[in-house]
């Protein structure tokens, strides 16, 4: 896959309220989807990541749906909490199965208490 | 088990400089993935080793290039830097080469090119 768009740029939400960050692809041989998450100057790490067998993951707060048809996979964080804002990341990987995994351009989340 | 670990840490060079980049992926891990991160572009994929043969390859310049040592650990160089160069440089492994295989992150190196 060699284009992942990813949107919005920025969230601001109430601490307790839902975020939702949503990215769409372009190769429908793409087969896997991560979620990381990096907090300032830290690195990414992943947070949960869906296979493309699966419509749905959740663990915990955090929820990830993916619709194959359409080409678009979302993020769900539900009663957010302060130290959920950072950066987050979708990517999407399929190289003739080999790693090569195309990131979104982000969205910084702010989670204001 | 010990994280990714990259060195150095930190890093400033100035311009027609080249640079060398080392990362220790996680123990028994075999493959190794390099991204540039920069506030523009975001994360961009430079390539990818496994079994020191790379596997896969991103849109950058030839400038770029690296390798994979018998023991997983990995380098990249930059050869004549350019202000553009100026990034984060993650690299990430993963215990094979398969594009469903989760990754795992080091620290980074900041390169700075002035």
């Amino acid at each position: 896959g060699e284009n992942v768009e990813q949107h919005p740029s920025t969230l601001s939400v109430q601490e307790g309220d839902s975020a939702v960050i949503k990215c769409t692809y372009s190769d429908s041989a793409s087969n896997y989807f991560p979620w990381y998450k990096q907090e300032l100057g830290k690195r990414p790490q992943l947070i949960i990541d869906i296979r493309s067998n699966v419509g749905e993951k959740k663990d915990q707060r955090i929820a990830v749906t993916l619709n194959k048809t359409a080409k678009h996979f979302s993020l769900h964080i539900t009663e957010t909490q302060p130290e959920d804002s950072a950066v987050y990341f979708c990517a999407e990987t399929n190289s003739g199965g080999y790693q090569k995994v195309t990131f979104g351009t982000g969205t910084k989340l702010q989670v204001i208490p | 088990k010990a994280g990714v670990t990259q060195t150095p840490r930190y890093l400033i060079k100035t311009r027609g400089q080249q640079v060398t980049l080392s990362c220790s992926p996680i123990s028994g891990h075999r493959s190794v993935s390099w991204y540039q991160q920069t506030p523009g572009q975001g994360l961009q994929f430079l390539f990818e080793y496994f079994s020191e043969t790379q596997r896969n390859k991103g849109n950058f310049p030839g400038r770029f290039s690296g390798r994979q040592f018998s023991n997983s650990r990995s380098e990249m160089n930059v050869s004549t830097l350019e202000l553009g160069d100026s990034a984060l440089y993650l690299c990430a492994s993963s215990l094979e080469d398969r594009a469903t295989e989760t990754q795992y992150f080091g620290p980074g190196t900041r390169l700075l090119v002035l």
